[in-house]
């Protein structure tokens, strides 16, 4: 079974709107952390938010910040005031504690922001 | 230098070929990683290595072999590989402590093809 999924293969965003990236997990941990990164057709990994288990608040780092719901296990990456930079793929990870050092990366989805 | 870095950027290589990816950090990290990412699937890690001993080995063919000299170098090498291992490959690392989980930091990649 998956343990990380992104139903949406690819998504436009018009300029300067936000947009709402999905991403749902399963684990049976009880303790683990999410991220999500970004990657640019250059390829490089780009870390950009992170969310703990037991984090009582949502995540934010500037314009980005992470809508987390633990009772559904989703944990939704919303980026404001898109830019025409923002174009990429992102992909939503998870590590649990019962799994040590391994990243689950998830599928990924394509965003185009247009002018 | 700065980060993760990553060399060559890109290779191509026949079957018969041996040659060796390299992946320095700079960031004082102690775990280290390999990731395979083949167009349309999600990212798969292929090895970790943490305070320079290897920690899994999701179940790599053989013909790529990791080596670890010391925290801060990783180096694949590469030999009689088939044209499905052409991919991009991405080394990461990350300052790991236990009971918390720190975000990796990824080089650019190499974009290995195989003739």
């Amino acid at each position: 079974a998956q343990k990380i999924t992104q139903t949406q293969p690819g998504m436009f965003v018009q300029e300067k709107e936000a947009v709402t990236l999905d991403c749902t997990y399963d684990t049976s941990d009880p303790s683990y952390g999410l991220f999500w990164y970004k990657q640019p057709s250059s390829g490089e990994m780009i870390f950009l938010i992170y969310q703990g288990s037991y984090d009582q608040q949502n995540a934010t780092e500037g314009r980005y910040s992470l809508n987390f719901q633990k009772a559904r296990k989703s944990a939704n990456l919303v980026i404001s005031a898109s830019q025409l930079g923002d174009s990429a793929m992102y992909f939503c990870a998870m590590r649990e504690e019962n799994y040590g050092q391994n990243f689950v990366f998830g599928p990924g989805t394509r965003l185009s922001v247009l002018p | 230098e700065t980060g993760v870095t990553q060399t060559p950027r890109h290779l191509v290589m026949g079957m018969t070929n041996k040659k060796s990816l390299k992946c320095e950090q700079h960031l004082g990290h102690n775990a280290m990683y390999w990731y395979k990412q083949s167009a349309k699937k999600p990212l798969e890690l292929m090895f970790v290595y943490s305070l320079e001993e290897r920690v899994e080995n999701n179940s790599v063919p053989s013909r790529f072999s990791p080596e670890c000299p010391n925290s801060s170098h990783l180096f694949l090498h590469l030999h009689t590989l088939q044209p499905e291992d052409s991919a991009l490959y991405l080394c990461a690392s990350s300052q790991d402590r236990e009971g918390s989980y720190n975000e990796q930091f990824f080089g650019p990649g190499t974009r290995l093809t195989v003739l």
